[in-house]
């Protein structure tokens, strides 16, 4: 069973530009979330899908950052523009269930 | 008081040691208690998860959930150099509602 899929894996960028990622959870998982992990920290829910709708985009920086999930599947979330805070991992994770989550690779961030 | 609390500090243990891990935590309401292992510059992947209170061993892996104390446990028995990673516990209220995440703790098992 191929695992959640992530692009890029990498990405510099300035402050102020933006900046997208990708993501295509397994098959079959309705559930989709974006976390931000920064070093040393846990990751930090930022938006969760239940197929096309969202489920809780609380702690979405809503100013900057936008997240959509495309017919139920891919998701991209996008941040514009870019602040030096904004350095992290963004990992993408999808569920049959709450408790089991499935993470992908995720995207180191860094903005300068 | 953060939801979620895990002592951050590194860990570094012989191999062959047995490895210990806690997180305690605020909200009653948690039912679904998990244990994610990350490895450098990898997305966490689910290792265990307990239902409510109780223990539950898997391998060399054993969690335990004491829901009174609001405390988790995990052990690693005879640690292996590629157990070294971080290890993060995260819970939830279950249905829709979110994982809260320990900011983990990094294991290094020296051979």
């Amino acid at each position: 069973e191929a695992g959640v899929a992530q692009s890029p894996r990498y990405k510099i960028i300035e402050k102020r530009q933006s900046v997208a990622f990708w993501c295509n959870p397994i098959s079959g998982h309705a559930t989709l979330y974006w976390y931000q992990q920064i070093l040393g920290q846990g990751p930090k829910l930022l938006i969760q899908f239940q197929n096309n709708g969202v489920v809780d985009d609380s702690q979405l920086p809503k100013d900057r950052f936008s997240a959509e999930r495309l017919k139920g599947v891919d998701s991209t979330l996008k941040i514009q523009p870019a602040k030096l805070e904004d350095s992290a991992v963004y990992l993408c994770a999808s569920s049959p269930r709450t408790y089991e989550q499935y993470f992908g690779p995720g995207t180191r961030l860094t903005v300068t | 008081q953060k939801e979620v609390e895990q002592d951050p500090g590194p860990l570094s243990v012989p191999e062959g040691a047995i490895v210990s891990l806690n997180c305690t935590y605020s909200n009653s309401a948690f039912q679904y208690f998990m244990w994610y292992r990350q490895y450098s510059r990898k997305g966490p992947e689910l290792l265990m998860y307990t239902y409510s209170s109780g223990n539950k061993e898997d391998g060399r892996f054993t969690a335990q959930v004491d829901k009174s104390s609001k405390y988790i446990s995990l052990f690693i028995r005879d640690s292996q150099p590629s157990d070294s990673a971080t290890y993060l516990c995260a819970m939830s209220a279950g249905g829709n509602n979110r994982l809260a995440f320990g900011k983990g703790n990094q294991v290094v098992v020296i051979p």
